[in-house]
Formats: C-alpha cells, sequence, structure tokens
C-alpha cells in the first residue's frame, strides 16, 4: 500500500522554541493531508486540513498561528509548532489523502511524540 | 456533528479466544464507519470499513466488524486471536466514504495473552 513518512518520530524542546514536523507521502502524490493531535488516553483530534498551493483550515479552536502548516508540493506538508510550551506537549500524526480509484483512500504517518520541558 | 465511543481502553485476551473490540457512534446522517490498526512505531492502517451495502464487513488478518443501525454500533469482532493481533485499535465516523475527514475514538489497546 501507499506509504506516509513523518519525520522525526519523537523531539524533546525547551519551551519557547519551534518544532518542525515533516509528512511525506512517498510513492503518491497527495493534493490534501490532515494533521492530528492527541493527548493521552483523548482521540486523535483533526487540527486541520493542510491543501498543496493554498492556506491550511483550520478547526475551530486551533490556533493558526501557533501551528503553521505548509503544504509546498504534492509530496510534503509540514506543521511547525511555534513558541511551544509544555501544554502543546503531545502525539501529532499526519495522514494523506490518495485520490486513485478505489481502495484505502487515506494513509497515516506514524506520528512523532512532542515533549516541551 | 459525530462522535464515536469505544468501550474499554484495554482488552485482553487469551490466544484463540475471541476479540470484540466496541464502538458505538453518533451522526446526524448516515455514517461511514471505519476501523483502524496501530502497531508499536507504525502508522494507523485501514482493518476495514462500512461505507454502504452489506452490513457485516470483512477485513485484513481475519477481522470484521457489523453495522447495526438500530444499536448505533460497529463493533469489531476476530474468532480466534493471535499473539501478532496485539496493539491498538482505533474506531473512526466520516462523512464520506473515502474517510478523508475522520472522527476518531479514543482507541482500544489489545493485549493477547498465552
Amino acid at each position: 500500500g501507499a506509504v506516509v513518512s513523518q519525520h522525526p518520530s519523537r523531539v524533546i524542546c525547551k519551551s519557547g522554541t519551534s518544532v518542525k514536523i515533516e509528512c511525506r507521502s512517498l510513492d503518491f502524490q497527495a493534493t490534501t493531508m490532515f494533521w492530528y493531535r492527541q493527548f493521552p488516553k483523548q482521540s486523535l483530534m483533526l487540527m486541520a486540513t493542510s491543501n498543496e498551493g493554498s492556506k491550511a483550515t483550520y478547526e475551530q479552536g486551533v490556533e493558526k498561528d501557533k501551528f503553521l502548516i505548509n503544504h509546498a508540493s504534492l509530496t510534503l506538508s509540514t506543521l511547525t509548532v511555534t513558541s511551544a510550551h509544555p501544554e502543546d506537549s503531545s502525539f501529532y500524526i499526519c495522514s494523506a489523502f490518495h485520490p486513485g480509484e478505489g481502495g484505502e483512500k487515506l494513509f497515516f504517518g506514524s506520528g512523532t511524540q512532542l515533549s516541551v520541558l | 456533528a459525530q462522535s464515536v465511543t469505544q468501550l474499554g481502553s484495554h482488552v485482553s485476551v487469551s490466544e484463540g479466544a475471541l476479540v470484540l473490540l466496541r464502538c458505538n457512534y453518533s451522526s446526524s446522517v448516515p455514517p461511514y464507519l471505519f476501523w483502524y490498526v496501530q502497531y508499536p512505531n507504525q502508522g494507523l492502517q485501514l482493518l476495514l470499513k462500512y461505507t454502504t451495502g452489506a452490513t457485516l464487513v470483512k477485513g485484513i488478518n481475519g477481522f470484521e466488524a457489523e453495522f447495526k443501525k438500530s444499536e448505533t454500533s460497529f463493533h469489531l469482532t476476530k474468532p480466534s486471536a493471535h499473539m501478532s493481533d496485539a496493539a491498538e485499535y482505533f474506531c473512526a465516523v466520516s462523512l464520506t466514504g473515502g474517510g478523508n475527514k475522520l472522527t476518531f475514538g479514543t482507541g482500544t489497546q489489545l493485549k493477547v495473552e498465552l
């Protein structure tokens, strides 16, 4: 099946720094990617929809200036957590929508565990 | 709006025993329902999905799920658990069959014991 690579898998940073997470579709072009966040013992929550060549669409309650999303190419979307604080510590996971006919449509990365000290 | 409830954050079964992971949903429109599995250090992988048609859906690795509208449920089952089934399982609902905007449950960690 299609592969989505997410990097890094784990990052620890100091409060106030910015962290960039990359999501790549390795063998298909993804015009749409999604970013989710999961707090311990809670659901994966959709943060934003990333569309290639246009601005991301953020879900209600998600600060667009804090979580910067860039989808500059058909195979890469990045999520930058700006001025990270301990409350931003979470598991972030991306998915890419495969537009091909039939079969599975949505493929997930393996996630990034962010810990802000 | 839609939501998903997974009963039991942890389920433990013996190898060879029946696996039953529960999922209930709420949706204002006919739902599309999904089960995903996540193995350690890997991305979510689609097990099966219900869009329309037959309410009993068969997926990979011997799993199946039945859509019961009257009970608003989509429970996941497997007749005989294998050690390799140990993983986290997520139920999800979407307004579209392609599943491009999912609402997830909190997940169920399945443990398989000898």
